[in-house]
């Protein structure tokens, strides 16, 4: 039984299309988190949740808008889609914003035309 | 600013051979240190963490990692390499500001490994 998953694996689509990435996880976490990883594979925070709260903003565009309707579920949706956007978008889970181990979904691999 | 550097782009070594990747850090308070593995395609898989106490720490499939505080260094070991350890490397220090933390990664190793 998967920790945490992602939908979709594998997202394409056109410049200026509206889309969605979801994650849950059924660890019982109260913090989850978007991350980044560009082309050189370089990863870096987007956003974190608490108990739906958001706590972290990583001067990410605001046309990157993350949702978490329960603290199981962050969704992440993007307006207006740019070609460097393209990158694979992880979800993460911890058990508090205490610091521990961040459990890593399998990834969403976005690639805008 | 907080930072990890891993100098090592791309790695090769022969199958039963030791390995070990660099890892150095830069954090103002004492760091939380993780090494992450990720496999083609794949997540990161969590292979060992250091918060305290014990400096080498033990992790899963194998591999150990030392914490020098003095070098600002969290290297990665593994004594004997098999072909299924082939993947990207990531070492990262957890930023624990007030009521957030993240993670820092450092740009990865590619460890490959030959027959």
């Amino acid at each position: 039984d998967t920790a945490v998953s992602q939908t979709p694996k594998y997202l394409v689509t056109q410049m200026g299309n509206d889309k969605s990435i979801k994650c849950e996880q059924n660890l019982g976490h109260d913090t989850m988190y978007w991350y980044k990883q560009d082309s050189k594979k370089f990863l870096k925070i987007m956003f974190s949740y608490n108990n739906k709260e958001l706590i972290i903003n990583e001067t990410v565009p605001n046309r990157f808008s993350p949702k978490s309707p329960d603290k199981a579920h962050l969704n992440l949706h993007i307006n207006s889609l740019e070609l460097g956007d393209s990158a694979v978008y992880f979800c993460a889970s911890s058990q508090s914003t205490e610091m521990d181990i961040q459990y890593f979904g399998a990834g969403t691999r976005l690639s805008v035309l | 600013a907080q930072s990890v550097t891993q100098p090592d782009i791309h790695i090769t070594v022969s199958e039963g051979a030791s390995l070990e990747l660099r890892c150095n850090y830069s954090y103002g308070a004492t760091p939380y240190l993780f090494w992450y593995v990720q496999s083609p395609g794949q997540g990161l898989q969590l292979l060992l963490k250091y918060f305290s106490g014990d400096t080498l720490v033990q992790g899963i499939k194998g591999f150990e990692a030392e914490f020098k505080r003095s070098q600002s260094s969290f290297n990665l070991r593994k004594p004997s390499v098999h072909w299924s350890d082939a993947a990207e490397y990531f070492c990262a220090v957890g930023d624990h500001g007030g009521a957030t933390n993240k993670l820092i990664f450092g740009t990865g190793t590619l460890l490959a490994v030959q027959p």
